[in-house]
């Protein structure tokens, strides 16, 4: 375990559903990210929270809208989705997002699929 | 903007044979560069950093990385591949002299790494 943890593992919903991803940290770390990472492209940066506060949104669609109500935890609402959301998505965080020499800390992600 | 390549989708390598997963960057500053690993149905895991100081960096399981700043590239090998060594790499850079969105790591698309026995 590398000390992030994102529930369920797997989830399969419909495109009218409604439906949400939750990660968990206790490295004690300040900043945490939401990846979306789909076969044979770049892992894409959807959205950084640093203290709490949005810092980043990566142009990503209303269907997709997070929530981070403390430094431990980040959620991913989904509400409305299409078919091609269907990805993997990765949860990461790190001490602090200013500090450039450090890498990230990932959890295992879940695996969406929209039917 | 910071950009980085993977320019080879999947490399294969026989058991006990070199590997070598290329990666090079594209930064306005100096960067910080990264390697991650990632084997099926799991998130990345950290294997090296390039932050400063000697060009060559050791990492976890017997990886190496070489900067090369010429070269603007990082490519990760390993004297002796292992069959359980077969996963996807991922490079990744920072820029340091930006904050915001351009100081966010940046990911290539990886390299799936097929070890042979």
């Amino acid at each position: 375990e590398t000390g992030v943890t994102q529930t369920p593992r797997h989830l399969v919903m419909g495109m009218t559903n409604k439906k949400s991803l939750k990660c968990e940290q206790h490295l004690g770390h300040n900043a945490m990210y939401w990846y979306k990472q789909s076969a044979k492209k770049p892992l894409e940066l959807m959205f950084v929270y640093s203290l709490e506060e949005r810092v980043e949104n990566n142009s990503v669609p209303s269907r997709f809208s997070p929530e981070c109500p403390n430094s431990s935890h980040l959620f991913l609402h989904l509400h409305t989705l299409q078919p091609e959301d269907s990805a993997l998505y990765l949860c990461a965080s790190s001490q602090d997002n200013n500090r450039r020499g450090q890498g990230y800390t990932f959890g295992s992600g879940t695996r969406l699929t929209v039917v | 903007a910071q950009s980085v390549a993977q320019p080879e989708d999947q490399v294969n390598v026989a058991e006990g044979n070199p590997l070598t997963v290329k990666c090079t960057y594209s930064v306005s500053g100096n960067p910080y560069l990264f390697w991650y690993v990632q084997y099926p149905n799991r998130g990345l895991q950290f294997l090296l950093k390039y932050i400063t100081g000697d060009n060559l960096v050791k990492g976890s399981y017997g990886f190496e990385a070489e900067f090369n700043k010429s070269q603007t590239s990082f490519h990760l090998k390993k004297p002796s591949a292992l069959v359980s060594d077969s996963a996807l790499y991922f490079c990744a850079v920072r820029d340091e002299d930006y904050g915001g969105s351009q100081g966010n790591l940046i990911f290539g698309k990886g390299t799936k790494l097929s070890v042979k026995p």
